[in-house]
């Protein structure tokens, strides 16, 4: 199974790019890289998943590299509501259909 | 259109007592998961069901049961607690397609303390 490698924390100021890098270079061929975030105690939610290709939507932009090994995490215009632990995981298996978590991003915004 | 909801949303436990916390989704996914979170860390896989009738062992399975009622409920139960089960638990829940593009949905947790 792919393990991931994140940054413990990082900071950001409200307004520019947050870019959160993360590390999966035993991804299998297969396997796609999810990113959830945790904003204080609440349940995990969903951002943004992608295979090879660089996918956008409404919260962020996903960057993988051509080789899969690394990906990047891009929230264009950082709020203070971007406060939050992100979490990027390489999907388990097959059809099992498996989550597994890292430790995480802690992203601090500051106005 | 509740998403994932979880009983109860706080619990204090005796060392040795039992009890068993509750899942439910109602968006007819296949998938149910079982997370817990303790402080300061990552979530950590406890158990999973692929589908109806079907459970299986994650990370941290030690300690802990579940019964995978039917499609919607999917229960963990704790049959000692112990002190080192004091701990945030999450259930979540996803659609399970070949293409494997899906994404899970989380409840808001139990927060269980064992003294």
């Amino acid at each position: 199974d792919a393990k991931t490698t994140q940054p413990t924390s990082m900071d950001c100021a409200e307004g520019r790019a947050a870019n959160l890098p993360c590390n999966h270079s035993t991804i299998s061929g297969n396997e796609y890289v999810y990113w959830y975030r945790q904003i204080h105690s609440q349940g995990p939610q969903y951002i943004i998943h992608g295979l090879k290709n660089n996918e956008t939507n409404e919260m962020a932009s996903l960057i993988i590299t051509e080789d899969r090994k690394s990906s990047t995490l891009i929230l264009p215009h950082a709020t203070l509501r971007d406060t939050a632990v992100y979490y990027c995981i390489v999907r388990v298996g097959y059809n099992t259909d498996k989550l597994i978590f890292g430790t995480g991003t802690r992203l601090q915004v500051f106005p | 259109n509740a998403g994932v909801t979880q009983t109860p949303k706080f619990q204090v436990l005796k060392t040795g007592q039992s009890m068993t916390l509750q899942c439910a989704q109602d968006m007819n996914h296949n998938s149910m998961y079982w997370y817990r979170q303790d402080p300061g860390m990552g979530l950590r896989l406890i158990y999973y069901s692929a589908s109806e009738g079907t459970t299986d062992k994650g990370e941290v399975p030690n300690g802990y049961n579940v019964s995978r009622l039917n499609k919607r409920e999917f229960s963990l139960r704790l049959e000692s607690a112990a002190p080192s089960q004091t701990s945030v638990y999450f259930c979540a829940s996803s659609e399970a397609l070949p293409e494997m593009n899906t994404e899970a949905f989380f409840g808001q947790g139990t927060r269980l303390t064992v003294v």
